[in-house]
């Protein structure tokens, strides 16, 4: 069992947004920054959000984050058939001491 | 650019030792800051994070495979090395090595090299 928790899929139309989830605790979502990442089948993860909300460059602004307690949230606009993917959110556990996982989001272009 | 790229066997027994290399460019481990990662991802299983070597060699493990990893860095070669003991066919996965920027993440990925564990 991952300790991020993340819905096991999402899905909308093109041009439709939507958000995926991303559940943790005080140790890591709730005292230190989440990130996200987008990962293709048999390709390696890219990163698309670090420090909570912050686009590294080349991430179109379609993609956008938030975060709000133990809780964070990925969102996508304008969903595109090229967004379809696995969605990974992680932070950094202090009580762990080491990087903690969700358990991933297959994201569906209907 | 920044690069890395895993290298090892793909194929490996039950009980033996995992010796994996990450070999990066472009950045150097003697920087302050600087880290590398190791992560893997069982076939339609999620992420997990395995190890971390800082560039004042200060070390983390995932505390449930703790007594089964070493992580090790040869600044010369810039190379960072893991190794797994007792390997087992749950260990079966993709694995990858990270650059770690501190508060920006896990940012460069490798391409990841896949592991089989069976006899």
């Amino acid at each position: 069992q991952s300790v991020l928790t993340q819905p096991p899929s999402a899905s909308g139309a093109p041009g439709q947004g939507v958000t995926i989830s991303c559940s943790g605790s005080n140790s890591n979502i709730g005292r230190n920054y989440v990130y996200w990442y987008q990962k293709f089948p048999g390709t390696a993860p890219k990163l698309l959000i670090y420090r909570n909300n912050q686009r590294p460059s080349g991430v179109p602004d379609r993609f956008s984050a938030s975060k709000s307690g133990t809780s964070a949230s990925l969102a996508i606009s304008g969903l595109r058939s090229e967004d379809e993917a696995d969605y990974h959110c992680a932070a950094w556990d202090d009580s762990l001491s080491g990087w903690v996982f969700g358990g991933g989001t297959k994201l569906t272009v209907l | 650019q920044i690069t890395l790229k895993e290298s090892g066997p793909t194929l490996v027994k039950p009980t033996q030792t995992l010796t994996l290399t990450c070999t990066f460019s472009g950045f150097s481990l003697n920087t302050f800051g600087k880290g590398v990662a190791w992560i893997r991802q069982p076939p339609g299983e999620a992420l997990e994070w395995l190890a971390l070597i800082y560039w004042d060699d200060n070390k983390r493990y995932s505390p449930s495979l703790k007594n089964r990893l070493t992580i090790s860095k040869d600044i010369s070669k810039n190379q960072v090395v893991l190794t797994m003991t007792n390997m087992d066919p749950v260990d079966t996965a993709t694995y990858y090595c990270a650059r770690e920027e501190g508060l920006d993440g896990m940012d460069v990925w490798g391409q990841g090299t896949t592991v089989t564990v069976s006899s």
